[in-house]
């Protein structure tokens, strides 16, 4: 697992309420993402971090907030939830083998109702 | 935009036989990266690729990139049902350290 937790695993919430997935590292990776998967569409991201405090937009960043106070955690907020943002999301490190090599953690299974 | 796209999306082949996944991409990158991801399950690192012309091999997958002409193969031979899974190439453009991702190439291998 390369040292990576994600959490929740599983979450059911309602529309409009505002949602928060943790990512946390052991491995002392500087960079960390967040990743969406949704069938037809790969993997997207989101955002990602470039160090403690330095983040980043992605492709699908709209709706989604990040923050990484501490190396190990990365934060994705979806403010106020929609039903669109229904999808796995999966949290990745990278940085440390020097080659770019991303690892992956084992992904939150969000569905918004 | 970044595109990168696999094909085929979906592959269904007997087992014993070969064949080829391609991934294109429209960015220049030195960088390409293979993954694997079983149903329900995390993304696992296959290949790293890190310059033009370079080839990695793992039991009966190997992978290239020819980053003149974007592409990138994965080539499987005498393929075995436990290949069966999703195949996923990510490029990460010279702007470094993002990944991109191409929707993935279904595998099924039919005993």
């Amino acid at each position: 697992d390369a040292g990576i937790t994600q959490s929740p695993r599983h979450k059911v919430t309602e529309t409009g309420t505002p949602v928060t997935l943790r990512c946390h590292q052991t491995e002392n990776h500087r960079y960390m993402y967040w990743y969406r998967q949704d069938p037809g569409h790969g993997l997207r991201l989101i955002h990602y971090s470039y160090g403690v405090k330095d983040t980043d937009k992605g492709e699908v960043s709209d709706g989604y907030s990040v923050s990484r106070s501490k190396t190990e955690d990365f934060l994705l907020t979806l403010e106020s939830a929609t039903s669109s943002q229904t999808s796995v999301y999966f949290c990745a490190i990278s940085g440390l083998n020097g080659d770019g090599e991303a690892f992956f953690g084992q992904g939150t299974r969000l569905t918004v109702v | 935009e970044l595109k990168v796209e696999q094909n085929p999306l979906f592959l269904s082949m007997q087992e014993g036989k070969n064949y080829t996944i391609y991934c294109n991409y429209s960015t220049t990158s030195d960088r390409l990266y293979w993954y694997r991801q079983d149903p329900g399950k995390s993304l696992e690192s296959l290949f790293v690729l890190l310059s033009n012309g370079a080839v990695k091999q793992e039991g009966r997958l190997m992978a290239s990139l020819d980053t003149k002409a974007r592409l990138s193969t994965l080539h499987i031979t005498a393929a075995v049902h436990d290949l069966s899974a999703t195949y996923f190439c990510a490029v990460d453009p010279s702007t470094g350290n993002q990944f991109y991702f191409g929707t993935g190439t279904s595998l099924t291998v039919i005993p």
